[in-house]
């Protein structure tokens, strides 16, 4: 067990609105990414961490913020969600050093934005 | 561009075999991964390629042949409960993740 929550698992808005997703870690990991998965498309990196202040963005990062102030939260942020942004998003961690880099993924945040 | 290719779906047999296969153009290589997600749950690893060859673990199999841009997942004595979609990856020259789009495989008794 890789020790990763997200939350809301579940979250309906209206276009507009300001949402947060959380994923928090217990594993002390220092990569974090924050990916989305719709229909048709593999998985889609939207930003990533690797660490404590450090970010990056990923292919899909516009309309999209992340910060990470702890080493095991990593919060998303859609500033002002569009419907378009309606998705699954899963937070996920690589492994440990000697791994072979795989992730280990969160449980997935439903977002559907009205 | 940087691409994976993999079969939208597939059906197969209940105790049968089942070859998934993924081609890429990536730029750089340094290992593919196959991930298995069922519906309405997380990806999960499977297996890692990063030599030519083939890697087994139990009931699965994964092969790969760098020159071709070619992996294959192989799933033997199929059971119901492999019913999901499998997910082809390959990490490009700067340790990024590129993802298929999938491919579900349905298992019929």
């Amino acid at each position: 067990d890789a020790g990763i929550t997200q939350s809301p698992r579940h979250k309906v808005t209206e276009t507009g609105t300001p949402v947060t997703l959380r994923c928090h870690q217990t594993e002390n990991h220092r990569y974090m990414y924050w990916y989305r998965q719709d229909p048709g498309h593999g998985l889609r990196l939207i930003h990533y961490s690797y660490g404590v202040k450090d970010t990056d963005k990923g292919e899909v990062s516009d309309g999209y913020s992340v910060s990470r102030s702890k080493t095991e939260d990593f919060l998303l942020t859609l500033e002002s969600a569009t419907s378009s942004q309606t998705s699954v998003y899963f937070c996920a961690i690589k492994g440990l050093a000697g791994d072979t880099g795989e992730l280990f993924f969160g449980e997935g945040s439903r977002l559907t934005v009205l | 561009g940087q691409n994976i290719d993999q079969p939208t779906e597939m059906t197969a047999t209940e105790g049968a075999i089942v070859q998934i296969n993924c081609t890429y153009q990536t730029s750089g290589f340094n290992g593919l991964f196959w991930y298995q997600q069922h519906a309405g749950e997380a990806p999960t690893f499977l297996s890692y390629n990063v030599l030519d060859g083939l890697e087994e673990k139990g009931r699965f199999s994964s092969f790969l042949s760098r020159s071709k841009g070619y992996s294959y997942l192989l799933l033997k004595e199929l059971q119901m409960k492999d019913s999901a979609s499998y997910l082809c990856a390959v990490m490009d020259s700067n340790y990024q993740l590129i993802w298929g789009a999938g491919t579900k495989l349905i298992i019929k008794p």
